[in-house]
């Protein structure tokens, strides 16, 4: 079955404690994308990565990293979370550059007090 | 840079028909993209248009006119299952911009 997997699901941890949220795709896609989802704010993207080693900024990348070194998996590391990281994130992925069609993963909620 | 626009929320009644718009400012556009999102869930994929003009996916059609930087969503023969929110986003660019969303509720 095609998925994107993201792990954990729910996640509450404390504020400077470093966290990694994974995510993996079983397409073969090429870019994929993390984003996070506040309400009344929509979805807005953390990053990007068109490939493998190739990664850039989308619009809210302060306070997060990510890294590509396979193609299915790219994840998400708060290096020292603060409190207004509290929020939704969604990993996807697509086919190709255009994103035409985006598969998303479950979701992992993050609280950090 | 990306401007979208789409309205917060729309409340429809069962079986009737409802049109969500969405109005963008961009460059370099490539097509628009749906999709919906029931709340505490992922966002699926909905439908494309890469030409300007109708796409018909069951119950569902999108159309676009590039001409008037607009789209719209339809969703026909309303079920309360289609109560969920609905993003527009434009394709073809390696940042990806959503709209905020419309949010639809259907009512019985």
């Amino acid at each position: 079955e095609a998925q994107v997997t993201q792990n954990p699901r729910y996640l509450i941890t404390v504020t400077g404690k470093k966290l990694t949220v994974t995510c993996s795709q079983n397409m073969n896609h090429e870019y994929m994308s993390w984003y996070r989802q506040d309400p009344g704010l929509g979805l807005r993207q953390i990053y990007y990565s068109m490939n493998v080693e190739v990664t850039d900024k989308g619009d809210v990348p302060e306070g997060y990293k990510v890294s590509r070194k396979e193609k299915r998996n790219f994840p998400l590391i708060l290096e020292s979370p603060s409190p207004n990281q509290t929020s939704l994130y969604f990993c996807a992925s697509s086919y190709g550059l255009m994103n035409t069609e985006a598969f998303f993963g479950q979701g992992t909620r993050l609280t950090v007090v | 840079g990306q401007s979208l626009e789409q309205p917060s929320e729309v409340t429809a009644v069962e079986g009737a028909i409802v049109q969500i718009n969405c109005t963008y400012q961009t460059s370099g556009f490539y097509g628009l993209s749906w999709y919906q999102q029931h709340d505490g869930g992922a966002p699926t994929f909905l439908s494309y248009n890469g030409l300007d003009g109708l796409e018909e996916t069951g119950r569902f059609s999108s159309f676009l006119s590039r001409s008037d930087s607009y789209g719209y969503l339809l969703l026909q023969e309303l079920q309360m299952k289609d109560s969920a929110s609905y993003f527009c986003a434009p394709t073809g660019y390696q940042k990806v911009t959503f709209g905020t969303g419309t949010k639809l509720q259907v009512i019985p």
